[in-house]
């Protein structure tokens, strides 16, 4: 079952903050952060692991809350670059099929204009 | 070097063709795994091997089929190809298969393979 994010989308002017948020409905084992730009592929940003720990990555930060299965990417200050697709990824707690199973979110598109 | 390295990159095909796609990484790896990104961006998981064994086959069609001739190689064959096929399919690769290490892996992903089937 996909993790759902919100928003779908935000646009933003440099120098502003976002909060992109990744809710799942089962128990997690860890959260993924990934950003995506147009005609690439995903690439990895930060990792949190239940524990309720928040990571920092320069500007950008994720904090995970593994009471409520939910985990919020927080990007300040923002820069051109920061433009993209942001998605999550879940790994559910248990074995079985849950092993090596990253499901993604349906994403959250970033746009920072000048 | 890339870590993560699938071909081709961009693939025009007829409806009914039978195609592959082939994956690498020179990561030293042991878990492999195809996605499939649709046009709303959507990305999905196929499949997931970890030293060469199938691990997670999401309900794919049997049409599509996973070959690991070794740990870093990771090939997608998809026979009789249908239009509802076009995608990116993004292979990528990790540690130990997530979710088994304490401190949790993250995956590379290749580029990708712009597959169109006309």
């Amino acid at each position: 079952q996909q993790p759902v994010q919100s928003p779908q989308a935000v646009i933003l002017r440099e120098g502003e903050d976002a909060v992109i948020n990744c809710s799942s409905s089962k128990a997690l084992y860890s959260v993924h952060w990934y950003r995506q730009k147009h005609g690439e592929a995903p690439v990895f940003l930060m990792i949190l692991l239940k524990g309720g720990e928040q990571k920092g990555h320069e500007k950008i930060s994720a904090s995970f809350n593994e009471k409520k299965q939910q985990s919020s990417l927080y990007l300040t200050a923002s820069q051109l670059s920061y433009s993209g697709t942001y998605f999550c990824g879940t790994e559910r707690l248990g074995g079985g099929t849950s092993y090596g199973k990253l499901t993604f979110g349906q994403g959250t598109i970033l746009t920072v204009h000048p | 070097d890339t870590a993560v390295s699938q071909t081709p990159k961009y693939l025009v095909t007829q409806m009914g063709n039978d195609k592959s796609i082939k994956c690498e990484q020179n990561l030293g790896h042991d878990t492999m795994y195809w996605y499939k990104q649709d046009s709303k961006k959507f990305l999905k998981i196929m499949f997931s091997y970890n030293n060469k064994e199938l691990i997670i086959n999401e309900t794919v069609p049997n049409r599509f089929s996973p070959k690991s001739p070794d740990k870093a190689h990771l090939n997608l064959h998809i026979n009789s190809l249908e239009l509802g096929d076009s995608a990116v399919y993004f292979c990528a690769s990790s540690q130990e298969g997530l979710g088994l290490i304490e401190q949790g892996t993250e995956a590379f992903f290749g580029q990708g393979t712009r597959l169109t089937v006309v």
